[in-house]
């Protein structure tokens, strides 16, 4: 069973940077799937953020591509995102996910979610 | 920029049939995905291309789909199915993904 497990500061500052981590188990990352990132501000819906391959192919939201970085580490079995300067509307819970190529293209499973506020 | 329309909330009293709906322009040639999600926890798939149910989603759960609407259907609702529901497509191109802006379920 595969399980996702995001870390990371839960207050950045403004115009600073935040960066999550997500940990895979029970899969190598190594496979045919994209591991991405999807937000949601408290009370609103969901924003999908960007989605990577273990080759580092990135696809993003036009939207964030700007401020966005993803990366993906093969030997430690987990990826990365960080979005550069940050401002109040970045706050929210951040999930990590899994997607599969465009006959999978659903999210699943998905990280309980981490809270980060942006906030000085 | 592409966009998925949900209505923001749908109630309906136990055992009835609840029906969430999700319009976009791109949905005749993109499959879309439904996530449930409670209060305080992570999203669920609960359906996938279209109609497809994941194993473990209980069979009153379905899906359907027709032109440039999509339509989660909840076949006698139990007070336990209450939670948002989030539609996930794709625009034609297939490369920016989308959520609509999620339908909350009431049950009465």
């Amino acid at each position: 069973q595969v399980q996702l497990q995001e870390s990371g500061p839960g207050l950045v500052k403004p115009s600073e940077t935040l960066s999550l981590t997500c940990a895979v188990s029970g899969s190598s990352i190594i496979g045919d799937y994209y591991w991405g990132w999807i937000r949601q501000p408290p009370g609103k819906g969901l924003e999908w953020i960007a989605s990577t391959y273990h080759s580092g192919y990135t696809f993003y939201n036009p939207s964030l591509k700007s401020r966005v970085t993803t990366s993906v580490d093969t030997s430690k079995n987990h990826f990365s995102l960080k979005v550069n300067s940050v401002t109040a509307a970045d706050t929210a819970v951040y999930y990590c996910t899994r997607r599969g190529d465009d006959q999978r293209a659903w999210f699943d499973p998905w990280g309980q979610g981490t809270l980060v506020t942006v906030s000085s | 920029s592409y966009e998925l329309t949900q209505p923001p909330s749908v109630s309906v009293s136990p055992g009835q049939t609840a029906r969430i709906t999700c319009s976009g322009d791109a949905l005749p040639k993109q499959y879309a995905y439904w996530y449930q999600q409670k209060p305080g926890q992570a999203p669920i798939l609960v359906m996938y291309k279209d109609r497809e149910r994941p194993s473990g989603i209980p069979e009153r759960f379905s899906g359907s789909s027709s032109g440039t609407k999509v339509t989660l259907t909840i076949s006698g609702v139990q007070a336990e199915d209450e939670a948002d529901y989030h539609c996930h497509s794709a625009d034609s191109t297939g490369t920016y993904i989308v959520f609509g802006g999620g339908t909350k379920l009431t049950v009465l």
